[in-house]
């Protein structure tokens, strides 16, 4: 089975610093992909980033990144820069096959 | 382009009774997929499509039945509600036939409650 594991329900950080989420997942597949999803109040699901398993080269997308360490199956994503309208909850998820799996969610919030 | 949309976005059931929540998307994707959202447990799927006439379950499938008859609409029954079910209910869709890596669109979410 798989499994997803954000161990931070919650998290504040200072307007424009860094902060870092955590995610780890358990998984016997070798080819797999993962992502953070971002909701926002409004509820809508929004993709962040992605990354594919078979690339050792970390994704980044503008002030979001993420630092995958495939042997740890750790997944974290790091927010530079951080704005108020980052404030939300962030969901890790892997994806394999047609199977989908999400992990419980940070909240995050950005304090002015 | 509408994107994914869901119809209703609220809706209050008693234990027992029948509905079906509607999905939709304009995208011309091959994938679509029903998640539901509870508290403290992020998104679980409950059933997908790789296409016209072909569904197969998730991580959750029990009490739901799906459909495909067209590329456009996936719609979720439930055919006896239980308050088990009350929950906020996703549908998402992607590009891509067997879904991997592509980027996937959600829906606005319907709330679903069951009395």
């Amino acid at each position: 089975a798989q499994t997803v594991t954000q161990s931070q329900p919650e998290m504040s950080v200072q307007e424009a610093e860094t902060v870092t989420l955590s995610c780890t997942y358990d998984t016997s597949e070798s080819n797999y992909y993962l992502f953070w999803y971002k909701q926002p109040p409004s509820r809508q699901m929004i993709l962040v980033i992605r990354q594919e398993a078979y690339k050792q080269q970390n994704a980044t997308e503008n002030r979001f990144s993420v630092n995958f360490q495939k042997a740890a199956k750790s997944f974290s994503l790091k927010i530079s820069d951080s704005q108020l309208g980052d404030t939300a909850m962030y969901f890790c998820a892997f994806q394999t096959g047609n199977q989908f799996y999400f992990g419980t969610g940070t909240s995050l919030t950005v304090i002015p | 382009n509408a994107g994914v949309t869901q119809t209703p976005k609220f809706q209050v059931l008693k234990t027992g009774q029948s509905m079906t929540l509607q999905c939709a998307q304009d995208m011309n994707h091959e994938y679509m997929s029903w998640y539901r959202q509870d508290p403290g447990m992020g998104l679980r799927l409950i059933h997908y499509s790789v296409g016209a006439g072909i569904t197969d379950q998730g991580e959750v499938p029990n009490g739901y039945n799906v459909s495909r008859s067209t590329t456009e609409d996936f719609p979720l029954r439930l055919l006896s509600a239980a308050p088990s079910q009350t929950s906020v209910y996703f549908c998402a869709s992607s590009y891509s036939t067997w879904g991997l890596g592509q980027k996937r669109f959600f829906g606005p979410g319907t709330r679903l409650t069951v009395l």
